[in-house]
C-alpha cells in the first residue's frame, strides 16, 4: 500500500516547457488535489476533483490545467512553464465521509 | 472566496515553554483541521474539529474550535525539540475545498 505516490520528485524546466506531474493514490479515495507551496505562503490549492471526470479550480489554478480520466490518478500539467511556477508542488487525497487528507512527498519544479 | 488565515507566521519558543498559534477564517466552516510539516517533509493530519467550542487534546498539544466556527487554536505545552515544524489549520467548504492557511513555522531554542 504505497499510500499516495507523486512523479517526478525533482525537475528542472527551461521557460516556456511543458510537462506534467503525476499523482497516483491506490486507497481508492474520491477526492484529489493539487497544491503549490512557496515560502512564506502556505499551501495554496491549485484545482481539485471530487470525482472520476471532475475537475474543479481553486485559488491559483492559471497556468496549469489538469485531468482526473481515472479515479486513482489526478495530472497536473504545465504548459509553458515560467520562472513563478517555481515552486514544490504537494498532491493530496481524501476518502469520502472520512476525515484527513493524505499527501505526497511532492514534487521540487524549478523553472529557469 | 474562502480565506484562512494563521498567525503568527514564526514562533520562536525556548524549549519547555508553551506556545499558541491561531487560525482565523473569513467564512464559517463545517470543520477544521490540523496538520504538521516537518522541515523537508509534507504535511500530516494531526486532528479535525467539528462542533462549536469543542476542544480536543493530544499528549502535550490542545486543539479548540471556536463558538462561532470561525476560528480555531492549537496550543502546545512544555515545547520540545520534536515539536519543529510547521503547523497548518484547513477549513473544509462546500464543494470539499480543503483551503489551508499560510501556517505557523515553529523553532525551537533548546
Amino acid at each position: 500500500n504505497a499510500g499516495v505516490t507523486q512523479t517526478p520528485k525533482f525537475r528542472v524546466l527551461k521557460t516556456g516547457q511543458s510537462m506534467t506531474l503525476l499523482c497516483a493514490q491506490d486507497m481508492n479515495h474520491e477526492y484529489m488535489y493539487w497544491y503549490r507551496q512557496d515560502p512564506g505562503m502556505g499551501l495554496r490549492l491549485i484545482h481539485y476533483s471530487v470525482g472520476e471526470g471532475t475537475t474543479a479550480k481553486g485559488e491559483v489554478p492559471d497556468g496549469y490545467n489538469v485531468s482526473r480520466l481515472k479515479k486513482q490518478n489526478f495530472l497536473l500539467g504545465l504548459e509553458s512553464a515560467a520562472p513563478s511556477q517555481t515552486s514544490v508542488y504537494f498532491c493530496a487525497s481524501i476518502h469520502q465521509g472520512q476525515l484527513e487528507a493524505f499527501f505526497g512527498q511532492g514534487t521540487r519544479l524549478t523553472v529557469v | 472566496g474562502q480565506q484562512v488565515m494563521q498567525i503568527p507566521q514564526y514562533q520562536h519558543v525556548q524549549e519547555g515553554e508553551d506556545f499558541t498559534t491561531y487560525c482565523n477564517s473569513s467564512t464559517t466552516l463545517s470543520n477544521i483541521q490540523w496538520y504538521k510539516q516537518r522541515p523537508g517533509g509534507h504535511p500530516v493530519f494531526l486532528i479535525q474539529l467539528v462542533k462549536s467550542g469543542e476542544v480536543k487534546k493530544q499528549k502535550r498539544l490542545t486543539f479548540q474550535f471556536g463558538e462561532a466556527k470561525k476560528n480555531s487554536s492549537l496550543h502546545i505545552t512544555a515545547t520540545q525539540t520534536t515539536d519543529v515544524g510547521t503547523y497548518f489549520c484547513a477549513g473544509r467548504a462546500a464543494g470539499n475545498k480543503l483551503t489551508f492557511g499560510g501556517g505557523t513555522r515553529v523553532l525551537v531554542k533548546p
